[in-house]
C-alpha cells in the first residue's frame, strides 16, 4: 500500500522567506513522486515529478524538491517566497510502474504575507 | 478555452436522486481520470479511462457510482441514489497518454447532497 503524509495543513511565510512544505511517504514499491499545485479558482496543476532519474528535481516557478529514500521524505522548497505563490499544495505517490492512479496528501495551504 | 472543462460546477440535489457530472477533456488527450476531493481531504482516485474502456474503475465506492466515456472524449460520471456522504468535488483530468502522472485536472463539480 501506498501513502503520503503532509505535515501541516496551513503554512505561513512573509515574502522573500523560505518556503518548505514537507510531504512523507510509504510505499512497498519504488515511488514516483509529484507535487501538484492549486491556485484559488483553477484546476490542479503539475508542479514537478520524481520518476528515479534524479534526486533533486526541479519544477516551474522556482519549486524544487529532494528525493530523500532514508528517510522517506519528498520536501519542497523554494528559497524567496513571492505573493503568486500562495496555494494550496498536494503532495502525491504512485507506483513506478503505474503512474495512473495518483495517491494524495491532505494538502498544505501556503499563506504569504507581505 | 483549451482546458478541461467540467459541468455542472455546482449541483445541489436531495437525498435519494441520481445525479450526472460531465467532464470534457482536453483536445486529443487519450486518457481521462475522475477524483473526489472530500472537504479537508486530498484528491481520491475513483476510475480512470484509455480511449473507451475503463482500464481501472477501483476506486468507485461502490455500485451507485458509474461511468462512461463512449466515444473516447466526453466523460460522464454517473451517480444513483445519492447519499449525503456523497457529496464532494468531483474532478476529472486528462493526459495525453497514460502512465506519466502528468494530469490537467479541471475546476470541479461541486456536488452537496441535501
Amino acid at each position: 500500500a501506498q501513502s503520503v503524509t503532509q505535515l501541516g495543513s496551513h503554512v505561513s511565510v512573509s515574502e522573500g522567506a523560505l518556503v518548505l512544505l514537507r510531504c512523507n511517504y510509504s510505499s512497498s514499491v519504488p515511488p514516483y513522486l509529484f507535487w501538484y499545485v492549486q491556485y484559488p479558482n483553477q484546476g490542479l496543476q503539475l508542479l514537478l515529478k520524481y520518476t528515479s532519474a534524479a534526486t533533486l528535481v526541479k519544477g516551474i516557478n522556482g519549486f524544487e524538491a529532494e528525493f530523500k529514500k532514508s528517510e522517506t521524505s519528498f520536501h519542497l522548497t523554494k528559497p524567496s517566497a513571492h505573493m503568486r505563490d500562495a496555494a494550496e499544495y498536494f503532495c502525491a505517490v504512485s507506483k513506478s510502474y503505474n503512474t495512473d492512479k495518483l495517491i494524495f496528501g491532505t494538502g498544505t495551504r501556503l499563506q504569504v504575507f507581505p | 478555452g483549451a482546458g478541461v472543462s467540467q459541468t455542472p460546477s455546482n449541483k445541489v440535489t436531495e437525498k435519494g436522486k441520481y445525479v450526472e457530472l460531465r467532464c470534457d477533456p482536453i483536445s486529443g488527450h487519450t486518457a481521462l481520470y475522475w477524483y473526489r476531493q472530500s472537504l479537508g481531504q486530498g484528491p481520491e482516485f475513483l476510475i480512470y479511462f484509455q480511449g473507451t474502456g475503463a482500464a481501472d474503475d477501483s476506486g468507485l465506492p461502490n455500485d451507485r457510482f458509474f461511468a462512461v466515456r463512449p466515444e473516447g472524449s466526453v466523460s460522464t460520471l454517473k451517480i444513483q441514489r445519492t447519499e449525503r456522504g456523497d457529496s464532494a468535488v468531483y474532478l476529472c483530468a486528462s493526459s495525453q497518454k497514460t502512465n506519466t502522472g502528468e494530469l490537467f485536472f479541471g475546476e470541479g463539480s461541486r456536488l452537496t447532497v441535501l
